[in-house]
């Protein structure tokens, strides 16, 4: 069953703009994380946010997370061509002992 | 270089023939995972391990096996009793269970026609 849904499904901007990607999960959480793909690729591990914590960030990405909507936000600031990838977000689903990835939202900038 | 190693890159295969995906790492990590992308979808696990001689199935095992006789090896077959073969298999691995980020092979695209 899927835990995340990220949205939207797609997402295109030009290159200087910020990029925001949302994701939604079912059950609690320990802890959600979010990956990169590059096309054709393996994932890359970008963040990863505990359950007792509201916000992060690293470099120009920013996360938020909201536990009372089972909620979740990416924000890519000043975003770049390089940034073009599908991005995944992946929770413990409670303390599970795997992830579970949603479906991606596929990020597209523009030069 | 640490890092987690898969191969071949791609794969082809006939109708009928069971084929093994190599996965190797050298990060010293306990715990590893396979999964499954079909084109547009997210990650579907197949299997993981967090022990050596120890593995459990995930959401779509059928069709599928592995084995873990080493800690930095965990090797997947895809048999021909797998419906729906073809698709991009990703190897990955962890210092832990689930709440550790993960680490990903660059993946290998198997093709049975």
């Amino acid at each position: 069953s899927q835990q995340g849904e990220e949205d939207p499904q797609a997402l295109s901007i030009q290159e200087g703009e910020n990029a925001t990607m949302n994701c939604s999960y079912k059950t609690s959480i320990n802890n959600l994380q979010w990956y990169r793909q590059n096309s054709g690729r393996g994932l890359v591990h970008l963040i990863l946010i505990r359950s007792n914590e509201r916000e992060k960030h690293s470099g120009r990405l920013r996360v938020t997370l909201d536990t009372s909507k089972k909620s979740s936000s990416l924000l890519i600031t000043a975003s770049r061509a390089a940034d073009t990838a599908s991005y995944f977000c992946a929770t413990d689903a409670g303390g599970s002992e795997k992830l579970v990835f949603g479906k991606g939202t596929k990020l597209t900038v523009n030069p | 270089d640490g890092g987690i190693t898969q191969s071949p890159k791609y794969l082809f295969r006939k109708e009928g023939q069971n084929v093994t995906l190599s996965c190797e790492q050298n990060l010293n990590h306990d715990a590893m995972y396979w999964y499954r992308q079909d084109p547009g979808q997210g990650l579907r696990l197949i299997y993981y391990s967090q022990i050596v001689n120890d593995f459990q199935k995930g959401d779509i095992a059928e069709g599928y096996s592995v084995s873990r006789e080493k800690k930095e090896s965990f090797p997947l077959t895809v048999t021909s009793a797998q419906k729906n073969p073809t698709a991009f298999y990703l190897c990955a691995s962890s210092i832990g269970r689930g709440m550790y980020e993960q680490y990903f092979g660059p993946g290998t695209r198997l093709t049975v026609t």
